[in-house]
Parts: structure tokens; C-alpha cells; sequence
């Protein structure tokens, strides 16, 4: 069991505020750092997938970036708008096998 | 494309009881797996399978059973039926390895255990 530790657990955002948060994860074996956004009543879908230490990618407004030499990856979310309300999951790859993080619960007020 | 489809959507079981939870994609991805997600936790690996003919055990796969005969076919199988086991259940799949590709996520499946 792979320990991957999503910090806060919950935000609240003011619409057109900038916010960040972070997923924390072992440092050695890695492979690649995926993070996924769900959306009430939906299923994950797929934001980004890292793999390089260093990597920077954007989408958007969200961005996100990876530090594999400390274990350690922020994903920012620019002005925030209320579409953006959602869990952000991040997930560790190990070989074949994704750990995920309980979430980071973004709750953006108009 | 319909992508990841999951029957049933919910299900309703009795301690127990045994069931398969159906899970099929269209896109000719290689890896499949099987996530359960309980509140206050993350998506958590239950099994997995890289190929056709080929699955592995994934963090929690006591209780469950899987087989992979078809490219487009990964049941999740339920043994016998135990409150612990109530969930929401995610089938997902990707192309080739787990590891570099994004997971295409089904719909779920909610299961309660009486």
C-alpha cells in the first residue's frame, strides 16, 4: 500500500481567486503522477499525467506541477470559476498499479 | 464510442448473496481495472489485468474474484456478499500500461450489502 497524502481535504474559493493544493507521495520507484478531477455524480477524469521531475502542464486555467525528487506535486487553479467545483484526485503509478489520494474537495462561491 | 460501461448501477444484496458486476470498454485499451470507493477514501485498487488472460491482485482483493477472457470484458465477481463490501464500484481502463496512460472511468456501480 502506497501512501499518497492529498492536503487540504477541503477549500472553499471565492470566484476569480487563484488556489493551489498538494499531493504528496512516496519518492522512490516512481513512475508517473496522474491527477484526475471529479465532478459530483460523475466519474474521474483524467487532468494531466506526469512523468518527468520538473514537468509543468497546463490545461486551461488549471495547471500542475512535480517534484519526484521530494515526493511532492501542487496543482494551481487560476481564477477560479463555480465549473470548477469538484474533487481533485491525484494517483501515484507504481509498475501497473495507480494509488490514489482521498482528495482535495474545491468548492468554489460565486 | 460508449467507452467504459458498468451494469448494474445500483444493486441491493443480502449478507451473503453472490453477484457479478459487468464491466466493458469500446476502445481496445489493454489494462483494466477495478476500483471501490468508500467515503473518506481514495479510489482503492481492488484488481487489475494487463491483457486478456492476464489479471493481478490490487490493494483489497479479498472477497473478490476476476477474469479477463475478451479485451473488452473485466467482471468483477462477489463471492459471497458482506456488509463490508458496500460501495461504489469503478471499472476503468486504459491503453497499455497503467502507469503512463490516463484511466477512462465507467459510471460506477453503488452496491449496498444488507
Amino acid at each position: 500500500i502506497l501512501n499518497v497524502e492529498q492536503s487540504p481535504q477541503s477549500l472553499h474559493v471565492q470566484e476569480g481567486d487563484s488556489t493551489n493544493f498538494t499531493c504528496s507521495f512516496p519518492s522512490s520507484n516512481f513512475y508517473a503522477l496522474h491527477w484526475y478531477r471529479w465532478e459530483t455524480a460523475k466519474s474521474p477524469e483524467a487532468l494531466f499525467v506526469m512523468t518527468l521531475n520538473g514537468d509543468e502542464k497546463k490545461k486551461g486555467r488549471i495547471s500542475a506541477t512535480l517534484n519526484t525528487k521530494e515526493g511532492y506535486s501542487y496543482l494551481y487553479i487560476k481564477g477560479s470559476q463555480p465549473e470548477d467545483s469538484a474533487t481533485y484526485l491525484c494517483a501515484f503509478s507504481n509498475d501497473y498499479k495507480l494509488s490514489f489520494g482521498a482528495g482535495t474537495t474545491v468548492t468554489v462561491r460565486a | 464510442n460508449a467507452g467504459v460501461t458498468q451494469t448494474p448501477k445500483f444493486q441491493v444484496l443480502k449478507t451473503g448473496q453472490s453477484m457479478t458486476l459487468q464491466c466493458a470498454q469500446d476502445m481496445n485499451h489493454e489494462y483494466m481495472s477495478w476500483y471501490r470507493q468508500d467515503p473518506g477514501m481514495g479510489l482503492r485498487l481492488i484488481h487489475y489485468s494487463v491483457g486478456a488472460g492476464i489479471t493481478d491482485q490490487g490493494e483489497v482483493p479479498n472477497g473478490y474474484n476476476v477474469s479477463r477472457s475478451t479485451t473488452e470484458d473485466f467482471p468483477l465477481r462477489l463471492l459471497s456478499a458482506a456488509p463490508s463490501q458496500t460501495s461504489v464500484y469503478f471499472c476503468a481502463s486504459s491503453y497499455s500500461s497503467g502507469s503512463y496512460n490516463e484511466q477512462f472511468f465507467g459510471p460506477g456501480t453503488r452496491l449496498t450489502v444488507l
